[in-house]
């Protein structure tokens, strides 16, 4: 069954506190990526990652890391977070460079207080 | 950098109608153009894509067409039904795959009955 999870599906945080979101997927799937979605502002790129400790910055990645040390888990980190912070973040795979079909999983919720 | 733009952020037709979903993009580069519908409280999932060496797509109810002297592409759904009531996101990429993906803000599709 071909999933991408993310944990935890809700969050609450106090700005400050540092974040830690998880992402698996059981495609083998060698890209990855974090968005972030705010109403009325589509989805952002916050990072790609390619394979294995092998990650590039997307359009937003101020203010955020990833790390990949297994190619199916990515985590997103806040490091210190920020009210502005505060998004529904998705993570998503496809099959490699120039594939086509992107899965995305089901959403985290954060909300920075 | 790349800009999609979506003009609808809401578009209401009566079931049975068509419904047409315009984007435009800036970005002559771009090659690769997704849809993505996400229902509510859920992920986005694909729901049919074009390449800029066509300007015309069909799968069942929908199909995309793509102006490049324009810069303009559009979801068209034919046939409504009530399952198709959405938020539809369009997308560029200039990478040839997916690894880059701009998105618009969203239509949000309300089929009435």
């Amino acid at each position: 069954d071909m999933k991408v999870t993310q944990m935890p599906r809700y969050l609450i945080k106090r700005m400050g506190e540092n974040v830690l979101l998880e992402c698996g997927q059981d495609m083998s799937h060698e890209t990855m990526y974090w968005y972030r979605q705010d109403p009325g502002l589509g989805l952002q790129l916050i990072y790609i990652s390619y394979d294995v400790d092998s990650n590039s910055e997307g359009d937003i990645p101020k203010g955020y890391r990833v790390s990949r040390k297994k190619r199916e888990h990515f985590s997103l980190i806040l490091d210190s977070a920020k009210t502005n912070q505060t998004s529904v973040y998705f993570c998503a795979s496809s099959p490699g460079t120039g594939y086509t079909e992107v899965f995305f999983g089901k959403g985290t919720r954060l909300t920075v207080v | 950098g790349e800009k999609v733009e979506q003009h609808q952020s809401t578009l209401s037709v009566r079931e049975g109608d068509s419904a047409v979903i315009n984007c435009t993009y800036t970005d002559t580069a771009s090659s690769y153009f997704p849809w993505y519908k996400q229902e509510a409280g859920k992920s986005l999932h694909f729901v049919i894509d074009i390449r800029s060496n066509v300007d015309r797509k069909q799968s069942q109810r929908l199909t995309v067409l793509l102006d490049k002297k324009a810069k303009r592409f559009s979801l068209h759904i034919t046939a409504t039904q009530p399952e198709d009531s959405a938020i539809y996101f369009c997308a560029a990429d200039h990478t040839g795959g997916a690894d880059r993906l701009t998105f618009g803000k969203g239509t949000q599709l309300i089929i009435q009955p």
